[in-house]
């Protein structure tokens, strides 16, 4: 089955660590981003790449990475840059084919600093 | 300013009967899309309904349907024959471009909690 998926669905980190999210998709989308979600709020973009080896800072990058070398492939990290990572996190994939296609989106990662 | 504004935080409404959600939007780009989305205390983000920009009959899937009213930028959402299943937040969204360069972007409202009562 074509879908996205994300791993781990939790994840703890330690003050002071990096963690890496990952998400990978099947759909053969050359679009992705990664969003965050906190408490009753709506989503924030992250990063977002169109096309493999390319990707551009969202409204919320500090404190974040990504790279993109693979299309089916989209890890994030959360370094210890950022200040407050306890989080929801949201990896969407969308094709550039369509205009009128959605976004896609994986389960999500919830992730807490102990 | 904002981009997507959703001014209901939270909604009832009666089991069997419609709601209306309501959006309004913010862009200068003429060529843009409108979405909305429904996520349960899961956390999934389920795609609902799609609207473009130039599309001149409003949106229908089932349900839902998209009330677009595209001089006042507005895209409220109708649920009609609400059921104890839609109980869930609703985020409204828009995509548009953000170069020239094919580059789109999809920016979230910060959604409405809309509970189903018996």
């Amino acid at each position: 089955d074509g879908g996205i998926t994300q791993s781990p669905k939790y994840l703890f980190r330690k003050e002071g660590q990096n963690v890496t999210l990952s998400c990978e998709q099947n759909l053969n989308h050359d679009a992705m981003y990664w969003y965050r979600q906190d408490p009753g709020q709506g989503l924030r973009l992250i990063y977002y790449s169109q096309i493999v080896n390319d990707f551009q800072k969202g409204d919320i990058a500090e404190g974040y990475s990504v790279s993109r070398e693979k299309k089916e492939s989209f890890p994030l990290t959360v370094t210890s840059a950022q200040k407050n990572p306890t989080a929801f996190y949201l990896c969407a994939s969308q094709s550039r084919q369509k205009s009128t296609d959605t976004q896609y989106f994986g389960p999500g990662t919830r992730l807490t600093v102990l | 300013a904002q981009k997507i504004t959703q001014t209901q935080p939270g909604m009832f409404v009666q089991e069997k009967e419609a709601v209306t959600l309501d959006c309004t939007y913010d862009t200068s780009d003429p060529s843009y899309g409108l979405f909305w989305y429904k996520q349960p205390s899961s956390g999934e983000m389920i795609f609902l309904i799609y609207q473009g920009s130039y599309d001149q009959q409003n949106a229908t899937e089932g349900r839902y349907s998209l009330n677009f009213q595209k001089a006042r930028k507005s895209a409220n959402l109708v649920i009609s024959a609400s059921q104890l299943g839609d109980s869930a937040m609703y985020f409204c969204a828009m995509r548009e471009a953000v170069n020239s360069g094919g580059y789109q972007k999809v920016t979230f409202g910060t959604g409405t909690k809309l509970q189903v009562i018996p």
